[in-house]
């Protein structure tokens, strides 16, 4: 099992430009999220999609929009790109979205913003 | 606003020394407390779920203990060795079943 995987790994963008950061699970599991990852804080949710045909904002959703594609995969879209989305991001899934339901994550894509 | 706060921010250790983290989080609305382990250019990965006062739990020479009534979690080390170089991250979950994470603690084991 390849668990949690994301493209690309890294990227750099121009100020203005899209792309979308793709990520996929083989657990079976129900739920997906992302997460940035900023010097300093903590992991902040983005969004989340807690079954199939769902999804929500999480903490900081501004500037993103995602789609759960299907059960497997979860893509988070940056439609104009500014330099305050520099981060490191991060996918992850769980079995269900219940609060003590383990989260698995994926190696992250690091995004540099120009 | 939630707020998880682990302390200290960085610690370093000579091999062979027990160290303690602190993660400090909401006391109410409490659901889970989470800790994960975080190796550089990795991702991170799940150590212990915890969602009872008095928890404890042991996964080799790393526990864990949990008080919901004041609102914090200690993660213990016994003897660390350098594979134990990592940070640690803490994240509670409340009546959202969101996790919201705390910074985490950098631990550096020096042989």
């Amino acid at each position: 099992n390849a668990g949690v995987t994301q493209t690309p790994k890294f990227q750099v963008l121009k100020t203005g430009q899209s792309m979308t950061l793709q990520c996929a699970q083989d657990m079976n599991h129900n739920s997906m999220y992302w997460y940035r990852q900023d010097p300093g804080m903590g992991l902040r949710l983005i969004y989340y999609s807690a079954s199939e045909g769902t999804t929500d904002k999480g903490e900081v959703p501004n500037g993103y929009n995602v789609s759960r594609l299907n059960k497997r995969e979860f893509s988070l879209r940056l439609e104009s790109a500014a330099p305050s989305q520099t981060s490191v991001y991060f996918c992850a899934s769980s079995e269900a979205p219940g609060s003590t339901d383990t989260q698995y994550f994926g190696p992250g894509t690091r995004l540099t913003v120009l | 606003i939630l707020n998880v706060e682990q302390s200290p921010q960085s610690l370093h250790v000579q091999e062979g020394d027990s160290t303690n983290f602190t993660c400090s989080f909401p006391s109410s609305n409490f659901y889970a407390l989470h800790w994960y382990r975080w190796e550089t250019a990795k991702s991170p990965e799940a150590l212990f779920v915890m969602t009872l006062n008095g928890d404890e739990k042991k996964k080799g020479r790393i526990s864990a203990t949990l008080n919901t009534k004041e609102g914090y979690s200690y993660l213990y080390i016994k003897g660390s060795q350098p594979e134990d170089s990592a940070t640690y991250l803490c994240a509670f979950s409340g009546a959202t079943n969101k996790l919201i994470f705390g910074t985490g603690t950098l631990l550096a084991v020096q042989p």
